[in-house]
């Protein structure tokens, strides 16, 4: 079946520093991939998107590239802040499924100034 | 205005007891869900519903029953609640079943069972 697996956490940056965390997944088909984060306390906010092999999502200074030859969509940010401590979801959409949105285990970013 | 609001925020109840919580939607969206975060935050999905039709039900103890009265609204009642119901339960919505859109999260209900 869709599965997403992500790098093991927690992930502790110093602010500045460049942030890489790893997604790969498996799918049946053409997935479209979506990364979220969660603040402490708080439901989960879409970060970005692609939906489509070689597609480049990006918002808020943080990027991913659509890697169908590597099954891979990495997440990066160049220079991580305080505020970025969360914990980030690498999901997956495919057909026919409903809409069932398939997440990895989550990666708890934690940054110090 | 909150686009996905659940509520309550918090549930501390007894083993036995039957709860519920609910789920409203202001977007206009077509699709609500019912997602269960663990305590390693971990996402499983439990229910979808399209325009109040059940899409999908995965394997969930069926003490859990959602009930969708109009497309805003997506509602979770559970009978007979054990510790291991113990978890925060999200519900969210997309503009459909598409693949090319992500969900829309409430901020969740944290349910602690005593």
């Amino acid at each position: 079946g869709n599965s997403v697996t992500q790098m093991e956490g927690p992930v502790t940056l110093s602010e500045e520093a460049f942030l890489t965390i790893n997604c790969t997944y498996t799918a049946t088909g053409y997935p479209s991939l979506f990364w979220y984060v969660q603040y402490p306390g708080e439901g989960l906010q879409l970060l970005l998107k692609a939906t489509k092999a070689d597609d480049k999502g990006s918002n808020k200074g943080f990027e991913a590239t659509y890697r169908k030859e590597t099954t891979s969509f990495h997440l990066e940010k160049g220079s991580v802040q305080v505020s970025d401590s969360a914990v980030y979801f690498c999901a997956l959409k495919s057909y026919n499924q409903g809409g069932k949105l398939i997440f990895g285990q989550g990666t708890e970013l934690s940054v110090k100034p | 205005d909150t686009a996905v609001s659940q509520t309550p925020k918090y549930l501390v109840t007894q083993m036995g007891n039957d709860k519920s919580i609910k789920c409203e939607q202001n977007l206009g969206h077509d699709t609500m869900y019912w997602y269960k975060q663990d305590s390693k935050k971990f996402l499983k999905i439990m229910f979808s519903y399209n325009n109040k039709e059940l899409i999908i039900n995965e394997t969930v103890p069926n003490r859990f029953s959602p009930k969708s009265p109009d497309k805003a609204h997506l509602n979770l009642h559970i009978n007979s609640l054990e510790l291991g119901d113990s978890a925060v339960y999200f519900c969210a919505s997309s503009p459909t079943q598409g693949v090319n859109y992500g969900y829309t999260f409430g901020s969740g209900t944290r349910l602690t069972v005593v």
